[in-house]
């Protein structure tokens, strides 16, 4: 069965710096991967997903993510966050052919002015 | 609309009563989802459905039951709520692309 863990509960970064967020999944073949973002009060909205083909995949709102199998991460980048990204992330892992997708426990981003 | 609609979207109720939040979405899709968030706790899998005649459990499926009515409906029942299972629960779907499309949630509280 696959499983995900995203090590930070909270992180703390300045408004105009870089963000990285850390994903690492577990599961023996290699899993279909996505990052959601969730705004206060709000549902989830899906900001970028992996499949296969190039390991590094854009996302909306100008985020990416890269899968490297021989760690097995997925984590989420973004090279200058704006106060509007403040949010809860969450990593999410599905296998092939079955339709189960978890989710990991997310990590809250706080944005300093 | 939303695509995903979740009823109700609030609910207060005593331990041991009988619960269902409802869930109906109008993507066309075959697969939906219940989860349950808590703080700290992420999303957690409660079941999920293929399809009218398929259901599966999830991570934490004790104590709850679903119904799949049809491919647009799908409930989520908690035949005799306890305190614990106060939370905050997502109903979603997809059609197999991976993305899933999240209801605006139903807070159930148990006293």
């Amino acid at each position: 069965a696959q499983s995900v863990t995203q090590p930070d509960i909270h992180i703390t970064v300045s408004e105009g710096a870089s963000l990285e967020l850390r994903c690492n999944y577990s599961y023996g073949a290699t899993p279909y991967l996505f990052w959601y973002v969730q705004s206060p009060g709000q549902g989830l909205q899906l900001l970028l997903k992996y499949f296969s083909g190039d390991t590094l995949v854009q996302g909306i709102k100008g985020f990416e993510a890269e899968f490297k199998r021989s760690q097995s991460s997925f984590n989420l980048r973004k090279p200058s966050v704006h106060w509007s990204d403040a949010a809860e992330y969450f990593c999410a892992v599905g296998a092939p052919g079955d339709d189960k997708i978890i989710f990991g426990k997310g990590t809250r981003l706080h944005i300093l002015p | 609309d939303a695509d995903v609609t979740q009823t109700p979207r609030n609910r207060i109720t005593k331990t041991g009563k009988r619960i269902m939040l409802e869930c109906s979405q109008t993507k066309g899709h075959d697969r939906m989802y219940w989860y349950r968030q808590d703080p700290g706790l992420g999303l957690q899998l409660i079941y999920y459905s293929f399809d009218v005649k398929d259901i599966n459990k999830g991570e934490i499926s004790d104590g709850y039951s679903v119904s799949r009515q049809a491919q647009a409906k799908f409930s989520l029942s908690l035949e005799s709520a306890i305190p614990n299972q106060t939370a905050l629960y997502f109903c979603a779907s997809t059609d197999g692309t991976g993305e899933l499309f999240f209801g605006e949630g139903s807070r159930l509280t148990v006293l």
